[in-house]
């Protein structure tokens, strides 16, 4: 079946702008994950959603990056007003609820001018 | 807080041959999950070996073995007859407990020499 996938692939933006980065999980999976890998920070958790839970948003690094998930689906990671210490590969995983393996996305690597 | 720390930022091994990363971890719990990721540079995170804490047996998949060693909270991985294929970044993850989030390691990067 379909992996996780991301979109956009790469984004190239500009410092001030806001962006949206999009996730797809594997169908019927309820458990979903942004990472962040970049030169600086390494791996790093973002947020993490549940199936109807609230949102484990533990690892968000500041009120300029927030995520939805609609109908237990896609998400959507936004950041607003970009800084160049943004610049990164943002990462999407699934997983199903009961099950630990988390599946990973591509990512999206964003770079901000 | 749970950190995951791995000592060799990169390893060389030939083809055929053995080699063996190292990863250390932290943590409070006494229930949780280790698990080995490959990241080519495709950047797709793929799952190498998972390792539940509770289980005394080291896991195994493949040419792919770790060697779990609780009290001392290391959980090292060796490539067995090593390929071109395997030729990567390899992350060491924790998990404090199934389907949470992953703390990972700064990574290993692994040259496979022909």
């Amino acid at each position: 079946g379909a992996g996780v996938s991301q979109s956009p692939s790469n984004k190239v933006t500009e410092k001030g702008k806001d962006v949206e980065l999009r996730c797809d999980p594997i169908s019927g999976h309820t458990a979903l994950y942004w990472y962040r890998q970049s030169l600086g920070q390494g791996l790093e958790f973002l947020i993490y959603f549940q199936g109807n839970s609230a949102p484990d948003k533990s690892g968000l690094p500041s009120d300029r990056f927030s995520a939805e998930r609609t109908g237990g689906s896609v998400s959507t990671l936004t950041i607003q007003r970009t800084q160049q210490e943004d610049s990164a590969v943002y990462l999407c995983a699934s997983s199903l609820a009961r099950w630990y393996e988390q599946y990973f996305g591509p990512g999206t690597r964003l770079t901000v001018t | 807080a749970q950190t995951v720390t791995q000592s060799q930022p990169e390893m060389s091994v030939q083809e055929a041959e053995t080699v063996t990363l190292s990863c250390t971890y932290d943590t409070s719990e006494s229930d949780y999950y280790l698990f080995w990721y490959k990241q080519p540079p495709s950047r797709q995170m793929i799952l190498v070996i998972r390792q539940e804490a509770y289980k005394q047996q080291n896991a195994t998949e493949n040419r792919f073995s770790v060697n779990f060693q609780k009290a001392a909270k290391s959980f090292s991985l060796k490539i067995s007859d090593s390929q071109l294929g395997d030729a990567a970044m390899y992350f060491c993850a924790y998990s404090k407990a199934a389907g949470n989030k992953l703390t990972f390691g700064g990574g290993t990067r692994v040259l496979v020499k022909p």
